[in-house]
């Protein structure tokens, strides 16, 4: 069966600080993706990382993706309050096969 | 485009009552995916259709559950009976064909609550 592992699984961290979110998966793939969820919220799509290799950064966050490691990570650069919510990561097996995380609940303090 | 629109937002109902979720996707979108969060499990997919045909329906969990896609614009996710283990925030998402996008768009969600 295939597991995608996210750790920690909760985060406390004050502002200014710098955190980083790993997500390892079971299986392969070449495709992942993250999501932002705020508290009885819907999801919201904050990267896809297509290819081994692939990084992409919008803001404070920054991910990563090494398929050869079965290993996404997703990093917090200076953190602000507005960060705070869950954050899931997801593989996609073959095309359409979504299987996510546990989820990282990150809460940023003042 | 308004996204993806789910109704109701908020469904209570007592056991052994019928459920229908209902999803309108994103306009030219090409797949349908059908998801359950809970806390215990997480978030599962259920199903998804491609171009309104089933494609894969192993997760399911159970013949209680049904989903149908009659055109490009609605589909529908019926729980009958339902049960209070039933209970959990149904999401619905689209995905355009093609490499065009491989994102996937979330509706906001149905809270389930069963009785």
């Amino acid at each position: 069966e295939l597991k995608v592992e996210q750790n920690p699984l909760f985060l406390s961290m004050q502002e200014g600080k710098n955190y980083t979110i790993y997500c390892n998966y079971s299986t392969t793939s070449d495709r992942l993706y993250w999501y932002r969820q705020d508290p009885g919220k819907s999801l919201e799509s904050l990267f896809v990382l297509l290819s081994n290799g692939a990084v992409k950064q919008e803001g404070r966050l920054m991910a990563s993706l090494d398929t050869k490691a079965r290993l996404s990570t997703l990093h917090i650069t200076a953190a602000v309050h507005d960060l705070s919510a869950t954050y899931f990561c997801a593989v996609e097996v073959g095309f359409n096969k979504f299987y996510f995380g546990s989820g990282t609940k990150l809460n940023v303090k003042p | 485009d308004a996204g993806v629109i789910q109704s109701p937002r908020h469904e209570v109902t007592e056991m052994g009552q019928e459920v229908t979720l209902r999803c309108k996707p994103i306009s030219g979108h090409d797949y349908l995916f059908w998801y359950r969060q809970t806390m215990m499990r997480g978030l599962e997919l259920l199903i998804y259709f491609n171009n309104n045909v089933p494609i894969d329906d192993s997760g399911m969990p159970e013949d209680r559950f049904s989903a149908k896609m009659p055109n490009a614009s609605f589909s529908t996710l019926k729980i009958q009976p339902s049960e209070p283990r039933d209970s959990a925030v149904y999401f619905c998402a689209s995905r355009q064909g093609g490499a065009v996008s491989y994102e996937q768009y979330f509706g906001p969600g149905t809270r389930l609550t069963v009785t």
